[in-house]
């Protein structure tokens, strides 16, 4: 069965990087792109972007533009996202989910456990 | 970006209830409207994609409809499971934008 495992909490400081990575299985890891999804605290989902596992091509979302690094090792089959000069606004929960592309659309079918992110100083 | 919103923020029901949630974008989306499910401390779930085509599982009091700006999703007879907050998400143009959220509380 398809699992996306994310790694757990972390807290940093602001002006720190957060490194959050997604553990996939139980299908080809190549055939399907990864998107991350962003939750504040009490707030809605925000897409931050997507990655193409096949050769790392991203599409970003124009808010975290030049602050976020989406990356794969297709050995391991685990999708990784890098945040850099946190602030506090970035305390959130950060998701990972799978782009089920049927040939006429696209829908986020598996989603990871999500992982808190926590900024203070 | 096009912009998604949800229409009520919060609705109020009781088991057995039919209710409908409302989501507009700010200009057409064709059919790519995704609606999900989240509880509490959970990831969301995915209930249905191209604005009525339900996902294997999800029980069919569960319905979408709608195409271009407007889009609808209608739960015909509320279950206690059903108490949650929805989001829909056009997946037409970059960034896939979501909905602020519609929560579903118990009345």
């Amino acid at each position: 069965q398809v699992q996306l495992v994310q790694s757990g909490a972390e807290v940093k400081k602001p002006g720190a990087s957060v490194k959050v990575s997604c553990k996939t299985s139980g299908y080809t890891f190549t055939n399907y792109w990864m998107h991350w999804i962003h939750q504040a605290p009490g707030q809605g989902l925000e897409w931050m972007g997507m990655i193409n596992p096949t050769n790392g091509g991203t599409i970003y979302a124009q808010k975290f533009q030049g602050r976020v690094a989406m990356t794969r090792d297709t050995s391991t089959s685990t999708l990784y996202m890098e945040l850099s000069s946190l602030r506090s606004e970035d305390t959130a929960v950060y998701y990972c989910a799978r782009d089920h592309y049927s040939g006429s659309g696209t829908y986020l079918d598996y989603w990871g456990q999500g992982t808190l992110v926590t900024v203070s100083s | 970006d096009i912009q998604m919103t949800q229409s009520p923020s919060t609705v109020f029901a009781s088991v057995g209830d039919r209710v409908t949630i409302t989501c507009r974008a700010s200009q057409s989306v064709n059919l790519w409207v995704t609606w999900y499910q989240q509880k509490p401390g959970k990831a969301p779930k995915f209930l249905m994609w191209k604005a009525s085509s339900l996902d294997s599982g999800v029980p069919s009091r569960f319905s979408g409809s709608g195409s271009g700006t407007e889009f609808t999703l209608t739960i015909s007879s509320l279950q206690p499971d059903d108490f949650a907050t929805y989001y829909c998400q056009q997946c037409h143009s970059y960034p896939y934008t979501f909905g602020q959220g519609t929560k579903l509380e118990i009345k």
